[in-house]
């Protein structure tokens, strides 16, 4: 199976500031990686898809970028409802795997 | 209005038998995979295994492999999971979401199902 390593685990950060998440995967999976956002008590939705395409209807603050094994999430001025936990997804071979996971919380 | 629309919660005791079940609505259900993705409580998401509902082509992850089943009725656009013998470590809230048909497709889990969550004590 592809490991996807997550970093970091989890966060503190303020309004405004700039947040980056890492995934790593523990081989080379193109561009097959989407990240997913989940608030507390709610169903997970998709932010990007394909590395770096912004799914319709998220707003431009979030940004996607990498390939092969080397993955960002990239906020850039982080606001009060992007508080959440969020995750990445290989889906370049069986199994897909999922990231630990990152929680973003207020400072 | 494309949805996935799972069964409601389910408490049940260990050993018993359960299948729960996701429903699609606004898109051609055959035009997507349905997968299934775990949580437990207040842990990570894991992918489980995936069904073709146009042939029943199911592919699951090792970790779930013989622990569960996965079927889908396409004639009325509803995949399921089931457990023959439930036990406590499958306490946790189910979801299914959708991939598009196509080896190199990136529109991976771009809808969900509410989720379901399944609570088994004794």
């Amino acid at each position: 199976d592809i490991q996807m390593t997550q970093s970091p685990s989890a966060m503190s950060a303020s309004v405004g500031d700039r947040v980056t998440i890492t995934c790593r995967a523990s081989q080379g999976i193109s561009n097959y990686l989407a990240w997913f956002q989940q608030k507390p008590g709610k169903v997970p939705k998709r932010l990007i898809y394909a590395a770096s395409s912004l799914q319709s209807g998220v707003p431009s603050r979030f940004s996607g970028s990498g390939s092969g094994t080397e993955f960002t999430l990239t906020i850039s001025s982080l606001q009060p409802e992007d508080f959440a936990t969020y995750y990445c997804l290989q889906h370049n071979s069986y199994p897909p795997t999922f990231g630990g996971g990152t929680k973003v919380e207020i400072k | 209005e494309v949805q996935l629309v799972q069964s409601g919660a389910e408490v049940k005791k260990p050993g018993e038998s359960l299948k729960i079940s996701c429903k699609g609505s606004g898109y051609s259900f055959t035009s997507y995979w349905i997968g299934w993705v775990r949580q437990m409580p207040g842990k990570g998401l894991e992918w489980m295994g995936i069904i073709y509902p146009g042939d029943s082509d199911t592919r699951y992850s090792p970790s779930f492999q013989g622990q569960v089943t996965i079927s889908a009725d396409k004639s009325i656009s509803t995949a399921y999971l089931q457990w023959s013998s439930l036990k406590a470590s499958d306490t946790a809230m189910y979801y299914c979401a959708r991939k598009e048909v196509g080896a190199t497709t990136v529109n991976y889990f771009d809808y969900w199902g509410q989720g379901t969550l399944v609570t088994v004590s004794s």
